[in-house]
């Protein structure tokens, strides 16, 4: 089984649609995030959390808004889709512990696609 | 400011051949650096991270990169190509302490036969 799972892996909806996507870990980790990537821009933060009372938003965050239900689960959700939000998203985990460089782990992704 | 810029946004290689894929990174203090490899429909893995105690890092698969502070560049090589290292590689640099990274735009990496 995979250490980081996201859900759905493929999503195609309408504009002013709500969408929301899961994504469970067993690394155990504290930290989450969630990314988008676009072709050429590499990946993007959305958003992130330290623990389950810390979330923080990045770079991009204006049109999603994410929910962390437990340690283990982080979701991501846009309240009204836009096409330009059409992307592939990306959760990821790492270790609290910054003293040793500790990399992200991320999911397989999930692409989705706003008509 | 960090930022990282990966130098070659597609390289073509033969099987057998060398692989050099180049970022360059700026950073206001002694920085954190990583290359991933994605395959397609599949998630970014970890080929190898800078942690300041060697210069030169070995990853997975052959890979190794060249922390080179003068020229503020860590590029990415492979003595020999394989067929299954097509995929699209990313040179990130963390910024402050909550690891937060900043993504290059990536290089796709295409081996011939």
């Amino acid at each position: 089984d995979a250490d980081v799972t996201q859900t759905p892996r493929n999503r195609i909806t309408k504009t002013g649609k709500r969408i929301m996507l899961e994504c469970s870990q067993t690394k155990g980790h504290d930290r989450m995030y969630w990314y988008r990537q676009d072709p050429g821009l590499g990946l993007r933060l959305i958003y992130y959390s330290f623990d389950v009372k810390d979330i923080n938003k990045g770079e991009i965050s204006d049109g999603y808004s994410v929910s962390r239900q437990a340690q283990a689960k982080f979701s991501l959700s846009l309240e009204s889709a836009i096409p330009n939000q059409t992307a592939l998203y990306f959760c990821a985990t790492s270790d609290a512990d910054d003293r040793y460089n500790q990399p992200q782990h991320f999911g397989d992704g999930t692409r989705l696609s706003i008509l | 400011a960090q930022s990282v810029t990966q130098l070659d946004s597609h390289v073509s290689v033969s099987e057998g051949t060398p692989v050099l894929l180049r970022c360059n990174y700026s950073s206001s203090y002694s920085p954190s650096l990583f290359w991933y490899v994605q395959h397609p429909n599949k998630g970014l893995q970890l080929l190898l991270k800078y942690t300041s105690a060697a210069t030169l890092v070995k990853g997975i698969n052959g890979f190794e990169a060249e922390f080179k502070k003068s020229e503020t560049s860590f590029h990415l090589t492979k003595p020999s190509a394989h067929m299954s290292d097509a995929a699209e590689y990313f040179c990130v640099v963390r910024t402050g302490g909550y690891n937060k990274l900043i993504f290059g735009a990536g290089t796709r990496l295409a081996v011939h036969p």
